[in-house]
């Protein structure tokens, strides 16, 4: 069966931390993996990983796609408070995303 | 450019109910995707629209049942609501079958059955 597993389910920090998000799937007809951020309700678009290797980068957020072995990391560098929200991970052409990962960074 | 807006935000009903949620998509975007997220879980793909047929469906009952409208925006709606039908639902448009497929996505339609 399809599945997108997120590990860790919650994950506190503080402040200036630096945090590792991880996704691994396993799904049909892979096409991209994209990272969502959530904070309230509307998730919020990160990152999209077509190819394997290849980092994005914004700001203080990186992310990296391995198609061999099936998963995707999220790095948050120098972590903030505004930084804490539900970090989401979907992996299209099943549209099926990942129970997220719960941020909390502390001052 | 207006982004995804979805009506109402808060939705109070009672077991066996129907409800009808609406979306309207990104400017420019062709497709919209509906999703239900319950409390602390990410969110489950419903279905699919786009040129006004359902194109994917996840795992959800005919209870579950959507239209897409000439102008893009779509609807979906439930029948016979079960208390477990509460949820956040949200609604994301796209590009259907473009380089970039990322999902923008609505602040959703908190529902809540009693």
């Amino acid at each position: 069966e399809d599945k997108v597993v997120q590990s860790p389910l919650s994950l506190v920090v503080h402040e200036g931390d630096t945090v590792t998000l991880n996704c691994s799937y396993e799904v049909t007809n892979f096409r991209s993996l994209l990272w969502y951020k959530q904070e309230k309700k509307a998730p919020t678009f990160l990152f999209m990983l077509t190819s394997s290797g290849i980092e994005k980068k914004s700001g203080r957020l990186s992310s990296i796609l391995d198609k061999k072995e099936l998963f995707s990391i999220l790095n948050i560098t120098a972590t903030q408070t505004g930084d804490s929200a539900v970090y989401l991970c979907a992996v299209l052409n099943d549209m099926r995303f990942g129970a997220g990962t719960r941020l909390t960074v502390k001052p | 450019d207006a982004g995804v807006t979805q009506s109402p935000t808060h939705l109070i009903k009672t077991r066996g109910q129907q409800v009808t949620l609406r979306c309207s998509p990104k400017s420019g975007h062709d497709t919209v995707s509906w999703y239900q997220q319950a409390l602390g879980q990410g969110p489950q793909f419903i279905f699919q629209y786009y040129e006004e047929e359902e194109r994917q469906r996840g795992n959800f009952p005919d209870r579950f049942s959507g239209h897409q409208f000439p102008n893009y925006s779509s609807e979906l709606n439930v029948n016979a609501l079960l208390l477990g039908d509460s949820a956040l639902y949200l609604c994301a448009s796209s590009l259907f079958g473009g380089t970039n497929e990322k999902l923008f996505f609505g602040s959703g339609t908190q529902l809540s059955v009693l």
